[in-house]
């Protein structure tokens, strides 16, 4: 299994610019979610899913939306990139019935908008 | 509403000395989850343990162990005889079993120097 993988692994935007951070994880979880960290802060929970087309808000939803069509995919669209939304964003996903149980995070994308 | 704090910014020590690292958290909820995650410097993060509030029993894994308080809203993790190796942000983390959303604490950055 690949587990959660996420791409791009790094990215630079201009103010205004809009695009999609993608996560694709491999073991049939239906819990995903995304998280952002920034120093000091933890990680703090911008969007969750628990299952195909079914989505949430978490703690920092604004600025960013994102689709579960697949139970594989969850993409998340930053429409227009701000220098606030710079920081390191994961993906985590969780096994079946739990996301109550263990998150496995991606490795991280690391994003900065000038 | 839930909350996570770990008070402890940065822990230095010198290899062999034990760590504690202290989480208190906040919530309403009888029933919910505690949960300990590792960051080494690479990036990802690294689940350690995961306890419910029925569960007061605390653990020893390795060099690691977990003190868990529901009377002071506690859930403290001890490195006993810390190594290089465990240099790492470590971050505290609580869900509520009636909710979806993962509440993470600021995390502590644990220095080994040797």
């Amino acid at each position: 299994n690949a587990g959660v993988t996420q791409t791009p692994k790094f990215q630079v935007l201009k103010t205004g610019q809009s695009m999609t951070l993608q996560c694709a994880q491999d073991m049939n979880h239906e819990y995903m979610s995304w998280y952002r960290q920034d120093p000091g802060m933890g990680l703090r929970l911008i969007h969750y899913s628990v299952g195909a087309g079914i989505t949430d808000q978490g703690e920092v939803p604004n600025g960013y939306n994102v689709s579960r069509s697949t139970t594989e995919d969850f993409p998340l669209r930053l429409l227009s990139a701000a220098p606030s939304q710079t920081s390191v964003y994961f993906c985590a996903s969780s096994v079946p019935g739990g996301y109550l149980n263990e998150q496995f995070f991606g490795p991280g994308t690391r994003l900065t908008v000038l | 509403a839930q909350k996570v704090t770990q008070a402890q910014t940065e822990i230095s020590v010198v290899e062999k000395e034990d760590v504690t690292l202290d989480c208190v958290y906040e919530t309403r909820d009888t029933t919910y989850y505690l949960f300990w995650y590792k960051q080494p410097p690479s990036g990802e993060l690294v689940f350690l343990i995961r306890r419910n509030s029925f569960d007061e029993q605390n653990e020893i894994s390795g060099r690691y162990s977990w003190n868990f308080q529901k009377s002071t809203s506690s859930f403290n993790f001890t490195i006993t005889a810390s190594q290089v190796v465990d240099s790492a942000v470590y971050f505290c983390a609580l869900i509520a079993a009636a909710g979806n959303k993962l509440t993470f604490g600021g995390g502590t950055r644990v220095l080994v120097k040797p």
